[in-house]
Protein backbone atom coordinates (compact mmCIF):
# COMPACT_ATOMS: atom_id res chain seq x y z
CA UNK A 1 0.00 0.00 0.00
CA UNK A 2 1.49 3.29 -1.30
CA UNK A 3 0.11 4.97 1.67
CA UNK A 4 2.42 3.36 3.93
CA UNK A 5 5.89 3.15 3.31
CA UNK A 6 8.97 1.89 5.29
CA UNK A 7 12.84 1.96 4.80
CA UNK A 8 14.64 0.21 3.63
CA UNK A 9 13.37 -2.53 2.39
CA UNK A 10 15.84 -4.84 2.85
CA UNK A 11 18.95 -4.91 5.47
CA UNK A 12 21.42 -7.25 6.62
CA UNK A 13 23.75 -6.43 9.21
CA UNK A 14 26.15 -7.34 11.64
CA UNK A 15 24.99 -8.32 15.90
CA UNK A 16 25.92 -5.28 17.91
CA UNK A 17 24.84 -2.97 15.15
CA UNK A 18 22.20 0.01 15.81
CA UNK A 19 19.59 -0.10 13.23
CA UNK A 20 16.74 2.11 12.54
CA UNK A 21 13.68 1.01 10.38
CA UNK A 22 11.49 4.09 9.68
CA UNK A 23 7.69 4.14 8.67
CA UNK A 24 6.05 7.10 6.76
CA UNK A 25 2.35 7.22 6.41
CA UNK A 26 0.37 9.74 4.18
CA UNK A 27 -3.27 8.25 5.53
CA UNK A 28 -3.77 10.94 7.92
CA UNK A 29 -4.08 8.30 10.53
CA UNK A 30 -3.34 8.62 14.58
CA UNK A 31 -2.45 5.37 15.54
CA UNK A 32 0.93 3.73 14.22
CA UNK A 33 1.88 -0.12 14.94
CA UNK A 34 4.93 -1.99 14.52
CA UNK A 35 4.97 -5.76 13.81
CA UNK A 36 7.39 -8.09 13.47
CA UNK A 37 6.81 -11.84 11.95
CA UNK A 38 8.78 -14.84 11.77
CA UNK A 39 7.90 -18.36 10.19
CA UNK A 40 4.85 -20.07 12.06
CA UNK A 41 4.64 -17.26 13.97
CA UNK A 42 2.28 -14.76 12.92
CA UNK A 43 2.67 -10.72 13.52
CA UNK A 44 3.35 -9.93 16.86
CA UNK A 45 2.85 -6.31 18.33
CA UNK A 46 6.53 -5.03 19.27
CA UNK A 47 4.79 -1.23 19.71
CA UNK A 48 2.47 1.36 19.10
CA UNK A 49 1.14 4.69 19.68
CA UNK A 50 -1.90 6.36 19.25
CA UNK A 51 -0.43 9.87 18.76
CA UNK A 52 2.37 11.47 18.58
CA UNK A 53 2.76 11.97 23.10
CA UNK A 54 1.56 8.23 23.28
CA UNK A 55 3.87 5.69 22.84
CA UNK A 56 3.18 1.80 24.00
CA UNK A 57 4.52 -1.38 24.57
CA UNK A 58 3.76 -4.61 22.43
CA UNK A 59 3.70 -8.08 23.15
CA UNK A 60 7.43 -8.28 22.49
CA UNK A 61 9.08 -5.21 23.16
CA UNK A 62 12.18 -5.90 24.80
CA UNK A 63 15.58 -5.05 22.52
CA UNK A 64 13.42 -2.51 20.76
CA UNK A 65 12.86 1.39 21.07
CA UNK A 66 10.39 3.49 18.81
CA UNK A 67 10.08 7.17 18.33
CA UNK A 68 6.95 9.53 17.00
CA UNK A 69 8.06 12.11 15.27
CA UNK A 70 5.02 13.69 14.17
CA UNK A 71 1.55 12.09 13.05
CA UNK A 72 2.97 10.55 9.64
CA UNK A 73 6.38 9.21 10.89
CA UNK A 74 7.17 6.12 13.33
CA UNK A 75 10.84 4.57 13.70
CA UNK A 76 11.58 1.73 15.41
CA UNK A 77 15.00 1.22 16.83
CA UNK A 78 17.07 -1.86 17.33
CA UNK A 79 19.83 -0.59 19.82
CA UNK A 80 22.47 -3.55 19.62
CA UNK A 81 20.94 -6.26 16.78
CA UNK A 82 21.51 -9.75 17.93
CA UNK A 83 20.84 -12.63 15.50
CA UNK A 84 16.65 -13.59 16.90
CA UNK A 85 15.70 -9.76 15.86
CA UNK A 86 15.98 -11.26 12.09
CA UNK A 87 12.58 -11.07 10.64
CA UNK A 88 10.36 -9.32 9.04
CA UNK A 89 8.89 -6.52 10.21
CA UNK A 90 5.70 -4.30 9.51
CA UNK A 91 4.45 -1.11 10.25
CA UNK A 92 0.86 -0.48 10.71
CA UNK A 93 -1.37 2.77 10.61
CA UNK A 94 -5.46 2.88 11.81
CA UNK A 95 -7.75 6.16 11.86
CA UNK A 96 -9.16 6.87 15.22
CA UNK A 97 -10.66 4.34 18.49
CA UNK A 98 -12.80 2.07 17.30
CA UNK A 99 -11.83 -1.38 17.76
CA UNK A 100 -13.82 -1.74 14.47
CA UNK A 101 -11.15 -0.09 12.52
CA UNK A 102 -8.79 -1.77 9.74
CA UNK A 103 -4.97 -1.77 10.19
CA UNK A 104 -3.50 -0.41 6.81
CA UNK A 105 0.14 -2.00 6.12
CA UNK A 106 3.52 -1.20 4.97
CA UNK A 107 5.29 -3.66 2.58
CA UNK A 108 7.78 -4.42 5.04
CA UNK A 109 11.25 -4.59 5.78
CA UNK A 110 13.36 -7.52 5.65
CA UNK A 111 16.43 -7.66 8.53
CA UNK A 112 18.89 -10.43 8.76
CA UNK A 113 20.97 -10.05 11.49
CA UNK A 114 24.52 -11.99 11.07
CA UNK B 1 0.36 -15.57 24.65
CA UNK B 2 -2.83 -13.65 23.49
CA UNK B 3 -2.25 -14.87 19.92
CA UNK B 4 -4.74 -16.61 18.04
CA UNK B 5 -3.86 -20.40 17.03
CA UNK B 6 -4.91 -21.04 13.46
CA UNK B 7 -5.54 -24.68 11.42
CA UNK B 8 -4.89 -25.45 9.19
CA UNK B 9 -1.14 -24.43 8.88
CA UNK B 10 -0.94 -25.13 5.30
CA UNK B 11 -4.01 -26.07 2.92
CA UNK B 12 -4.14 -27.12 -0.85
CA UNK B 13 -7.11 -27.30 -3.06
CA UNK B 14 -7.56 -27.10 -6.50
CA UNK B 15 -9.82 -23.93 -8.24
CA UNK B 16 -13.31 -24.01 -7.76
CA UNK B 17 -13.24 -26.17 -4.38
CA UNK B 18 -14.41 -24.19 -1.13
CA UNK B 19 -11.08 -23.03 1.58
CA UNK B 20 -12.19 -23.16 5.42
CA UNK B 21 -9.61 -21.82 7.88
CA UNK B 22 -9.96 -21.91 11.68
CA UNK B 23 -8.91 -19.50 14.16
CA UNK B 24 -9.24 -19.88 18.11
CA UNK B 25 -8.50 -17.66 20.91
CA UNK B 26 -7.39 -18.76 24.62
CA UNK B 27 -8.74 -14.94 25.52
CA UNK B 28 -12.59 -13.38 24.74
CA UNK B 29 -12.94 -12.33 21.40
CA UNK B 30 -13.86 -8.37 21.25
CA UNK B 31 -14.01 -8.09 17.23
CA UNK B 32 -12.75 -10.25 14.95
CA UNK B 33 -10.85 -9.28 11.87
CA UNK B 34 -9.52 -11.41 8.81
CA UNK B 35 -6.52 -10.56 6.49
CA UNK B 36 -4.58 -11.78 3.72
CA UNK B 37 -0.93 -11.75 2.90
CA UNK B 38 0.72 -12.29 -0.64
CA UNK B 39 4.13 -13.70 0.01
CA UNK B 40 6.32 -11.60 1.41
CA UNK B 41 4.12 -8.33 1.32
CA UNK B 42 1.71 -6.49 3.56
CA UNK B 43 -1.63 -7.61 4.94
CA UNK B 44 -4.35 -6.67 3.49
CA UNK B 45 -7.64 -6.08 5.86
CA UNK B 46 -10.82 -8.87 3.97
CA UNK B 47 -13.59 -8.46 6.62
CA UNK B 48 -14.53 -7.52 10.31
CA UNK B 49 -16.86 -9.23 12.06
CA UNK B 50 -18.53 -7.88 15.21
CA UNK B 51 -18.77 -9.00 18.50
CA UNK B 52 -22.73 -9.40 18.00
CA UNK B 53 -22.81 -10.72 15.10
CA UNK B 54 -22.36 -14.57 14.36
CA UNK B 55 -22.42 -14.01 10.73
CA UNK B 56 -20.79 -12.29 7.58
CA UNK B 57 -20.63 -12.28 3.75
CA UNK B 58 -18.40 -10.54 1.19
CA UNK B 59 -18.93 -11.36 -1.84
CA UNK B 60 -16.87 -15.49 -1.92
CA UNK B 61 -15.74 -14.47 1.77
CA UNK B 62 -18.00 -15.92 4.88
CA UNK B 63 -17.02 -15.66 7.96
CA UNK B 64 -18.50 -16.88 11.51
CA UNK B 65 -17.71 -15.58 14.97
CA UNK B 66 -18.58 -18.05 18.01
CA UNK B 67 -17.75 -15.87 21.05
CA UNK B 68 -18.37 -18.61 23.52
CA UNK B 69 -15.74 -20.91 21.72
CA UNK B 70 -13.44 -18.28 21.13
CA UNK B 71 -13.57 -18.99 17.58
CA UNK B 72 -13.98 -18.12 13.98
CA UNK B 73 -13.57 -19.84 10.89
CA UNK B 74 -13.19 -18.38 7.07
CA UNK B 75 -14.68 -19.68 4.27
CA UNK B 76 -13.67 -18.54 0.68
CA UNK B 77 -16.35 -20.38 -2.01
CA UNK B 78 -14.94 -21.29 -5.57
CA UNK B 79 -11.86 -20.27 -4.99
CA UNK B 80 -9.13 -19.14 -7.56
CA UNK B 81 -5.38 -19.76 -8.24
CA UNK B 82 -5.29 -15.63 -6.93
CA UNK B 83 -6.65 -16.79 -3.86
CA UNK B 84 -3.36 -18.22 -3.17
CA UNK B 85 -1.77 -16.63 0.57
CA UNK B 86 -1.80 -16.78 3.34
CA UNK B 87 -4.46 -15.52 5.90
CA UNK B 88 -4.66 -14.53 9.43
CA UNK B 89 -7.13 -13.72 11.74
CA UNK B 90 -7.39 -10.73 14.39
CA UNK B 91 -8.85 -10.58 17.58
CA UNK B 92 -8.96 -6.51 17.68
CA UNK B 93 -9.26 -3.65 20.41
CA UNK B 94 -6.79 -1.22 21.71
CA UNK B 95 -4.15 -3.95 20.82
CA UNK B 96 -4.31 -6.00 17.43
CA UNK B 97 -3.94 -9.98 18.34
CA UNK B 98 -3.13 -12.30 14.99
CA UNK B 99 -3.72 -15.59 14.16
CA UNK B 100 -0.60 -17.64 13.29
CA UNK B 101 -1.72 -17.78 10.02
CA UNK B 102 -3.02 -20.52 7.10
CA UNK B 103 -1.39 -20.80 3.88
CA UNK B 104 -3.51 -21.12 1.11
CA UNK B 105 -2.69 -22.64 -2.41
CA UNK B 106 -5.15 -23.27 -5.20
CA UNK B 107 -3.92 -25.14 -7.98
CA UNK B 108 -4.93 -24.03 -11.01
Amino acid sequence: DADVTQTPRNRITKTGKRIMLECSQTKGHDRMYWYRQDPGLGLRLIYYSFDVKDINKGEISDGYSVSRQAQAKFSLSLESAIPNQTALYFCATSEGTSTYNEQFFGPGTRLTVL
Amino acid sequence: SQQGEEDPQALSIQEGENATMNCSYKTSINNLQWYRQNSGRGLVHLILIRSNEREKHSGRLRVTLDTSKKSSSLLITASRAADTASYFCANTGNQFYFGTGTSLTVIP
